[in-house]
């Protein structure tokens, strides 16, 4: 498998629930991103991890918990979130020294 | 990083060239221009970047006018496919990994 990938592809969640988003990229990458698309708002950037170290939280709030194990796998998790935070969860990543970043096709998370 | 500015909505006629302007009168010398695209709930893709040269690719062309202000991103066959929110982002190296931070972009409308 190629590229970036992403898992689930949708996703339905409760306020109580506990979900984790899961990305991995096969391009020997060692930065990765999170970013949020809510309905009709550009791209807004959660987390940057370069060498599995976290260098940017973009005011985040806890509910959002990222995870970088190594640098070919970026989790999500997920805990008591709100109907607002239904949106389109995009990871990217991309190799030091260059902005060319590559993105997965996303995973739809609707909360309940 | 250098603001940029694009128009909302362009329209093209298929099979023409489509070229979308963006200005960045505030760039700075080390700062490279990248183009990314969006067709409808995918990931962004790249398509392109450069820093004072123009740049082809099998995807597109990009013209940097000689000051660097602005930009201009064609594609010279425009097909139904091409439909797509195009960003037009500005951004220079950092060793913390990239911030990228994506606007409204151009929504561009490929007609038959």
């Amino acid at each position: 498998e190629t590229g970036v990938t992403q898992t689930p592809r949708h996703l339905v969640m409760g306020m109580t629930n506990k979900k984790s988003l899961k990305c991995e990229q096969h391009l020997g990458h060692n930065a990765m991103y999170w970013y949020k698309q809510s309905a009709k708002k550009p791209l807004e950037l959660m987390f940057v991890y370069n060498f599995k170290e976290q260098t940017e939280n973009n005011s985040v709030p806890s509910r959002f918990s990222p995870e970088c194990p190594n640098s070919s796998h970026l989790f999500l998790h997920l805990h008591t979130l709100q109907p607002e935070d239904s949106a389109l969860y995009l990871c990217a990543s991309s190799q030091e020294g260059t902005d060319t970043q590559y993105f997965g096709p996303g995973t739809r998370l609707t909360v309940l | 990083d250098a603001k940029t500015t694009q128009p909302t909505s362009m329209d093209c006629a298929e099979g023409r060239a489509a070229n979308l302007p963006c200005n960045h009168s505030t760039i700075s010398g080390n700062e490279y221009v990248y183009w990314y695209r969006q067709i409808h709930s995918q990931g962004p893709q790249y398509i392109i970047h450069g820093l004072k040269n123009n740049e082809t690719n099998e995807m597109a062309s990009l013209i940097i006018t000689e000051d660097r202000k602005s930009s201009t991103l064609i594609l010279p066959h425009a097909t139904l496919r091409d439909t797509a929110v195009y960003y037009c982002i500005v951004r220079a190296y950092d060793t913390g990994g990239f911030k990228t931070i994506f606007g409204a972009g151009t929504r561009l409308f490929v007609k038959a």
